[in-house]
């Protein structure tokens, strides 16, 4: 089953802002959009947007999502140490029946 | 609070069966949608199964025919039996709720001989 396309890594100073990528197509993220995720080395993951670009409870608004056709990106202000982790998007695929996620981006806060 | 706790992973030979559970607390499994999530050992999520209140499910190609997932609404429990497990299945297993928000700790399942 094909996956979404991430850039494998991002690099951006601390303070400064990152915007993750993640292509899909119009049976995925052009349809319904893309979920958002952080994971920290040796944790589970942690939801930071829903697919309609809302944030859930408690996470932080230097966060935003959004969606361009069937690109969604993930978009952090004020980088700090502790943003520094793999992020990951996810999709329904209409045409496959599945769930699709993207290989992750690696961000590091330089 | 929402809880969700895996259990059932370990050290299995190629050919074997395992079947992972995913004890839900603070919500209703079948009320909402469930998925099974695996992380191989240095590599990115994969999604494996999902099970839908309505009770449809749906797999990945890779675990097509091999795994099943299903909930025990009496215990508020999700599984997913594992069949005929290969090499390449050896990962941390995350069962997770309805839009990935919940996710619990994970399970590690290794086929090794």
């Amino acid at each position: 089953q094909a996956g979404l396309t991430q850039p494998p890594s991002v690099s951006r100073g601390l303070r400064q802002t990152a915007t993750l990528t993640c292509t899909g197509d119009s049976n995925n993220v052009g349809n319904q959009g893309a979920a958002w995720l952080q994971q920290h080395q040796g944790h589970p993951p942690k939801l930071l947007s829903y697919r309609n670009n809302n944030r859930p409870s408690g996470i932080s608004e230097k966060l935003s999502a959004s969606r361009s056709g069937n690109t969604a990106s993930l978009t952090i202000t004020g980088l700090q140490p502790e943003d520094e982790a793999d992020y990951y998007c996810s999709a329904w695929d209409s045409s496959l029946s599945a769930w699709v996620f993207g290989g992750g981006t690696k961000l590091t806060v330089l | 609070e929402v809880q969700l706790v895996e259990s059932g992973g370990g050290l299995i030979q190629p050919g074997g069966s395992l079947r992972l559970s995913c004890a839900a607390s603070g919500f209703t499994v079948s009320s909402t949608y469930m998925y099974w999530v695996r992380q191989a050992p240095g590599k990115g999520l994969e999604w494996v199964s999902v099970i839908y209140s309505g009770g449809s499910t749906y797999y990945a190609d890779s675990v097509k025919g091999r795994f099943t997932i299903s909930r025990d609404n009496s215990k508020n429990t999700l599984y997913l039996q594992m069949n005929s497990l290969r090499a390449e299945d050896t990962a941390v297993y995350y069962c997770a709720r309805a839009d990935f928000d919940y996710w619990g700790q994970g399970t590690l399942v290794t086929v090794s001989s």
